[in-house]
């Protein structure tokens, strides 16, 4: 059973653009999500992360949206850079364990 | 060393024949994790490791998969009976208990079942 859902495998954007990544969730018992970057042969990591009790998070370049009602948060990368192209993981935390979702493919392009 | 550290990097075998996995997480971390990532999918939780806590082996898929962790260091991941749908890259992480959940990850066991 999915609880944690990224329905675009793949996103394509302008060098400079800004890119949105998509998550969606199921359990409401959630209490912290994340999102990971991951490079091929690499393993994830890090990048941003929001209590489910804060609607928005911001560092640098990264900002995270979180719609509790809607069960959707969203990753904004702007400006995207080359070095941005990944995969993007969207993580959620219930009771210290992280589900992750399928992942979205970024590819940025000059 | 500084990261979580995993071993082999890559390991080719026979399908039937029992793997290990191993994994050192960062110093002073009391949880660890084991996921399991196929071909062109997203990460699979297998197992959790807090402290002296009984593991979370809730993700673990048969009775073939099994995990220990001595204290509040190294792991072993062991497959029996490898089967082709196995093969996959088995990632380790590592935390210290903070508000965020932020996990620290090793690059990954590729496993190749033949």
């Amino acid at each position: 059973d999915q609880q944690v859902k990224q329905n675009s495998p793949s996103l394509s954007v302008q060098e400079g653009r800004i890119s949105i990544l998509n998550c969606d969730y199921t359990n409401s018992m959630f209490d912290y999500f994340l999102w990971y970057k991951k490079y091929p042969a690499e393993g994830p990591t890090f990048l941003i992360s929001i209590s489910s009790i804060k609607d928005k998070n911001e560092d640098g370049r990264f900002t995270v949206f979180l719609n509790k009602s809607a069960k959707h948060l969203s990753l904004h990368i702007v400006p995207s850079q080359p070095g941005d192209s990944a995969v993007y993981f969207c993580a959620a935390r219930d009771w210290g364990k992280l589900q992750f979702g399928a992942g979205t493919q970024v590819v940025v392009t000059p | 060393g500084a990261g979580v550290s995993q071993s082999p990097s890559n390991k080719v075998t026979e399908k039937g024949k029992d793997v290990e996995l191993r994994c050192d997480p960062i110093s002073g971390h009391t949880a660890l994790y084991w996921y399991r990532q196929r071909l062109g999918q997203g990460l699979e939780f297998l197992i959790y490791f807090q402290g002296n806590s009984a593991p979370d082996k809730s993700g673990l898929p048969s009775d073939r998969f099994s995990a220990e962790r001595t204290g509040e260091s190294v792991s072993t991941l062991t497959i029996q009976r490898t089967q082709q749908e196995d093969s996959a890259v088995y990632l380790c992480a590592s935390s210290s208990w903070t508000d965020t959940g932020e996990l620290f990850f090793g690059e990954g066991s590729r496993l190749t079942v033949l």
